[in-house]
């Protein structure tokens, strides 16, 4: 069974760019959470989609975006892009929204120069 | 919202027993995690816990619960140069857990 498939691994974007990063989940699994993690802020929720829906939605700007598609993967969308939004981006899936049950990937680094 | 607190760092030797705690303050939680990240890796979930138990073993790991206190620890008996890792606490009410900063664990040969 493969497990969550995060693309691209490696991203350097420049400042005022935006960029798109996507989350194959594991097949049969509905929701797909995205987190960031910095060394300063540890791991921070993102949002949460579930049916193609946003059903949770953690403390960011509205520059972060992201949508679910009909086969549940998901992307995520952040524009303007600033140096701080240098982060490891993970995204996790699950059945439903368990989290005994959720799976993450190994993560798209985003450097912004 | 919740907080959850972790210690930065802990350093043990090989064959030793690790301890690595987790404190919270929202008494309501009612899923409790333990993660583990690798280098270059994405999270693992190692094991959780119900709000309604006070301890759960799965081989080398015990999870105890201190509800009273709002404390968690993970026990990693017999450890190994392999669970040099980030461990992270994860405490959840609702679906989204709120996570800690992580542990880095370094287990010296």
């Amino acid at each position: 069974k493969a497990g969550v498939t995060q693309t691209p691994r490696y991203l350097i974007k420049t400042r005022g760019q935006q960029v798109t990063l996507s989350c194959s989940p594991i097949s049969g699994h509905r929701s797909v959470s995205w987190y960031q993690q910095t060394p300063g802020q540890g791991l921070q929720f993102l949002f949460e989609y579930f049916s193609e829906t946003q059903r949770n939605k953690g403390n960011f700007p509205g520059r972060f975006s992201g949508r679910q598609f009909s086969n549940s993967r998901s992307e995520m969308n952040v524009s303007t892009l600033e140096l701080g939004d240098s982060a490891l981006y993970l995204c996790a899936s699950s059945l439903d929204t368990g989290m005994d049950e959720a799976f993450f990937g190994q993560g798209t680094r985003l450097t912004v120069v | 919202g919740e907080d959850v607190e972790q210690s930065l760092f802990l350093s043990v030797r090989e064959g030793d027993s690790s301890v690595i705690n987790c404190t919270y303050t929202d008494s309501s939680s009612t899923y409790l995690y333990w993660y583990k990240q690798e280098p270059g890796a994405g999270l693992q979930l190692l094991t959780y816990i119900f709000s309604n138990m006070d301890m759960k073993q799965d081989q080398r790991l015990t999870v105890l619960l201190n509800k009273k206190d709002k404390h968690l620890s993970l026990r990693i008996a017999d450890t190994q140069t392999g669970d040099s890792a980030i461990y992270f606490c994860a405490v959840g009410g609702s679906y989204i857990p709120t996570f800690g900063r992580g542990t880095s664990l370094i287990v010296h040969p």
